[in-house]
């Protein structure tokens, strides 16, 4: 089991707001991510992270930005929420080693904006 | 560029017989590859890996083929439960790449 936890599981909010999503993990990994999921589809990575100081975007272009101060913490900040953000949000983290990558998933926070 | 697939996007088995769920992948370079469990609600949950060193690894009920020459990806459940229904992903990756491809997604249903 692995030690990565999520808030808010659920969001319910209205347009234009500031949200922050929070994942965080306490295996000492240095390299956390962030996906965008819609119920059943495929993974879209939108953000990752090395190491502290560290943030790069993924594939999927995305409105929200990261910030990685700590390595245990990994925030993901909408400034203007819009009904178009609506979708699961995964945080996840791995440690290469020895010649694996192994990416053990948060539970998710399913945000819905009005 | 690399993408990596499934062949299937649902799959229905009776509780008690073995379920496949296939992936193909096209990037010739990735060397470590992941399956993943996601149940609804819930973030996806690591079941097995395998290196390309390797053609066939085994778990718990699990086992992962992998055929390099073809480039495809297979996951064996062995008498399926009425707990393994969810959406499986199948996950590449290479020594340098940073981060995980993940494919599709198949959505695996037990019937009683």
């Amino acid at each position: 089991e692995a030690d990565i936890y999520q808030t808010p599981r659920y969001l319910v909010i209205g347009t234009g707001k500031k949200i922050t999503l929070e994942c965080s993990q306490t295996m000492g990994h240095d390299k956390m991510y962030w996906y965008q999921q819609d119920p059943g589809m495929e993974l879209h990575l939108i953000h990752y992270s090395y190491g502290v100081n560290s943030t790069e975007k993924g594939d999927l272009s995305s409105e929200s930005t990261v910030s990685r101060i700590r390595t245990e913490h990994f925030p993901l900040t909408l400034e203007s929420a819009r009904p178009s953000h609506t979708s699961q949000y995964l945080c996840a983290s791995s440690e290469w080693s020895g010649g694996t990558d192994t990416q053990y998933f948060g539970p998710g926070t399913r945000l819905t904006v009005l | 560029g690399e993408s990596v697939g499934l062949h299937l996007p649902t799959l229905s088995v009776q509780e008690g017989d073995n379920s496949i769920i296939n992936c193909a992948y096209s990037n010739s370079a990735s060397d470590y590859f992941i399956w993943y469990k996601q149940e609804s609600g819930k973030g996806p949950q690591f079941i097995i890996d395998i290196r390309s060193n390797m053609d066939k690894r085994q778990g718990q009920r699990v086992t992962v083929l992998l055929n390099k020459t073809v480039k495809h990806l297979s996951l064996q459940i062995a008498a399926t439960q009425p707990g393994d229904s969810a959406v499986y992903f199948c996950a590449e990756t290479f020594q340098g790449a940073q981060k995980l491809v993940f494919g599709q997604g198949t959505r695996l249903t037990i019937n009683p």
